[in-house]
């Protein structure tokens, strides 16, 4: 049972334009959630992230949309550069529970 | 500041083998927690090591086992692998909050390749 879900294996963006990565949630007791970047042969690396409290989160060119009756958060980025063709995995946890639960990730490919 | 470091990079074992994976945290944390990464999937949470005992675990046999040292590096062992263990392991570090609750962000290091044959 997939508890966090990111429907798009992968995603083509023109540099230069905006990439939007959905992500999909079904536990209704997730508090906390968190974007992360992976390069190949590197380890996750923590972007931006967005406590259920708030709407929306904003970090330079990456912001972070919570609609929590939908269960469902975007990260989007603006504008999109080369350095950004990466995998992108959302993750989500619950208060006092320690473990990040995973979505599979979505491969962003920023095309010249 | 030295990141999240582990090692080996890569291990090759066969079936039945045991093998012991090594993490040495980012400098001033104090949590460790270990993940399991098949190909074409997100990361798996396999358990946390805090103040040198295992504070959560997840859905993993009891084959996989781990430690945490004072200085708060930590060891994942698995025991009498199968071919299904292979795949990326990751190790996060974070700064526990004592109220309790995942508020510290995770930095990963870049994992350790294991392949079972």
């Amino acid at each position: 049972d997939q508890q966090v879900k990111q429907n798009s294996p992968s995603l083509s963006v023109q540099e230069g334009r905006i990439s939007i990565l959905n992500c999909d949630y079904t536990n209704s007791m997730f508090d906390y959630f968190l974007w992360y970047k992976k390069y190949p042969a590197e380890g996750p690396t923590f972007l931006i992230s967005i406590s259920s409290i708030k709407d929306k989160n904003e970090d330079g060119r990456f912001t972070v949309f919570l609609n929590k009756s939908a269960k469902h958060l975007s990260l989007h980025i603006v504008p999109s550069q080369p350095g950004d063709s990466a995998v992108y995995f959302c993750a989500a946890s619950a208060w006092s529970n320690y473990q990040l639960i995973w979505g599979a990730g979505t491969k962003l490919i920023i095309k010249p | 500041d030295a990141g999240v470091t582990q090692s080996p990079t890569h291990l090759i074992k066969t079936r039945g083998q045991q093998v012991t994976l090594r993490c040495s945290p980012k400098s001033g944390h104090d949590t460790v927690s270990w993940y399991q990464q098949a190909l074409g999937q997100g990361p798996q949470f396999i358990f946390q090591y805090y103040e040198e005992e295992e504070r959560q675990r997840g859905n993993f046999p009891d084959r996989f086992s781990g430690h945490q040292f004072p200085n708060y590096s930590s060891e994942l062992n698995v025991n009498a692998l199968l071919l299904g263990d292979s795949a990326l392991y990751l190790c996060a570090s974070s700064l526990s909050q004592l109220a309790g609750g995942l508020t510290d962000t995770q930095y990963f290091g870049p994992g350790t390749r294991l392949t079972v044959l």
